[in-house]
């Protein structure tokens, strides 16, 4: 069964550092998301992404993020100057046409802990 | 303000009874519904999306009450393996997922 990838599984990165999270979504979707997740608390989203633009984004989403599909296949969420509370579980997510389109479907998450 | 409200639990819940989740919603108009499953340190993963006619799969059973902007989800002989965190998610008619706090669920032996 197809799934998203996403690397690292971990990162440790110092506090203003630029830390580049990679995704690898289901090869036919369409659609693709970032969700974090802090520690004990809830899922939330933090941008969506569709024909090479952004179509929604959070006000998390502050100008320290960008994100990009450089190739036919990753897309990367980036943080340009991390700071202490970046610190979370990142979701990416697909979702594509077919029968389920509506279901957005998870990787695995990166772990990202800012020092 | 688009919520979605879970009762955060825990529910310890001996192997082999039923068990019941409730979750509320802000906005009637609504239009997607979707109960996930996450297990400690993992990625959410779809247990089932939910359907204004109520839906079953196996052990599992989902109820839309759009009147009451409320979603069930229903487990019943409940296994070890069921023991995790049920994720009440909405779709609020944009590209992004709402999810609640999660409700953990403990099957004890």
């Amino acid at each position: 069964e197809p799934e998203v990838t996403q690397t690292p599984s971990h990162q440790v990165t110092q506090m203003g550092q630029e830390v580049i999270l990679r995704c690898v979504p289901i090869s036919n979707h369409l659609y693709f998301y970032w969700y974090r997740q802090i520690l004990g608390q809830k899922v939330e989203f933090l941008v969506s992404f569709y024909n090479n633009e952004i179509s929604e984004k959070s006000e998390i989403f502050d100008d320290q993020f960008s994100v990009e599909r450089p190739d036919g296949s990753n897309f990367t969420l980036k943080i340009r100057s991390t700071k202490l509370e970046d610190s979370a579980m990142y979701f990416c997510a697909s979702r594509g046409p077919g029968p389920n389109q509506e279901t957005q479907y998870f990787g695995p998450g990166t772990r990202l802990l800012v020092l | 303000r688009k919520e979605v409200e879970q009762d955060p639990g825990p529910f310890n819940v001996p192997e082999g009874a039923t068990v019941a989740f409730n979750c509320t919603y802000s906005n009637s108009a609504s239009q997607s519904f979707f109960w996930y499953r996450q297990d400690c340190r993992k990625e959410p993963k779809l247990l089932m999306s939910v359907y204004s006619s109520g839906n079953e799969d196996g052990r599992f059973t989902a109820q839309l009450n759009r009147a009451s902007q409320y979603i069930s989800l229903l487990i019943r002989d409940s296994k070890l393996s069921d023991s995790a965190t049920y994720l009440c998610v909405v779709n609020f008619g944009n590209e992004k997922l709402t999810f609640g706090t999660g409700t953990r669920l403990t099957i004890i032996p």
